[in-house]
């Protein structure tokens, strides 16, 4: 089965902060690996994703992530946030089992940009 | 507007009661999915669709609960004699039929059992 654990609930972060949210995995094949963002009163939409070739991707509005292999982690970073930021996060991943996108869910990070 | 769509966006019942939701996904796409989400905790994986075919169920999903996608468009999630901790918002995705693709949301159906 696969697992993914985010460490931090809750990040309050000022305007042109550097943000870094911790993903680890469990999952012993291969993964595709997402970030998910959920803006207040809005659905989850796709911040960015993982599948294979280089480990440092980046999304929309100057997010981006890196693959750890030896690690099991997908860390997300903005070198800047800005106060549109605040939102949730959810982690997630999709192990290559064959059949379906069936991705499992962190718990998710609150994130609150301060101006 | 084109993306998910999800209807009734907020059902309050009583328990015991049974409900129903309709999910409307993006229309070239073949798989549907449903998700549960409760306060503090990421979504999680129900059940899912590749067009008309349930292909995977969640142990999540009690014999209260079923889905149906008869004509591989739309899907609806029907509760049955609901209790409280059936209270969540439970989200439909979609996406093309791909082991790699995006899933797009819908904006949820908020559950209040009281």
């Amino acid at each position: 089965a696969q697992s993914v654990s985010q460490h931090n609930h809750h990040v309050i972060l000022s305007e042109a902060a550097s943000l870094e949210l911790g993903c680890n995995y469990s999952y012993g094949g291969t993964v595709n690996l997402f970030w998910y963002v959920q803006y207040p009163g809005q659905h989850l939409q796709l911040l960015l994703k993982y599948f294979s070739g280089d480990p440092l991707v980046k999304g929309i509005k100057g997010f981006e992530a890196e693959f750890i292999k030896s690690k099991f982690s997908f860390n997300l970073r903005k070198p800047s946030v800005q106060w549109s930021d605040t939102a949730e996060y959810f982690c997630a991943v999709n192990g290559m089992t064959g059949g379906g996108n069936k991705l499992t869910f962190g718990t998710g990070t609150q994130l609150k940009v301060e101006l | 507007d084109t993306g998910v769509s999800q209807n009734p966006r907020h059902k309050i019942t009583k328990r015991g009661q049974n409900v129903t939701f309709r999910c409307d996904p993006i229309s070239e796409h073949n798989r549907l999915y449903w998700y549960r989400q409760t306060l503090g905790q990421g979504p999680e994986f129900l059940t899912y669709f590749q067009n008309e075919a349930q292909l995977e169920k969640s142990r999540l999903l009690s014999d209260r609960f079923s889905a149906e996608r008869p004509k591989g468009s739309f899907s609806t999630l029907e509760i049955q004699r609901t209790e409280q901790g059936d209270s969540a918002m439970y989200l439909c995705a979609s996406s093309f039929d791909s082991n790699t693709g995006e899933l797009f949301f819908g904006e949820g159906s908020r559950l209040t059992v009281l």
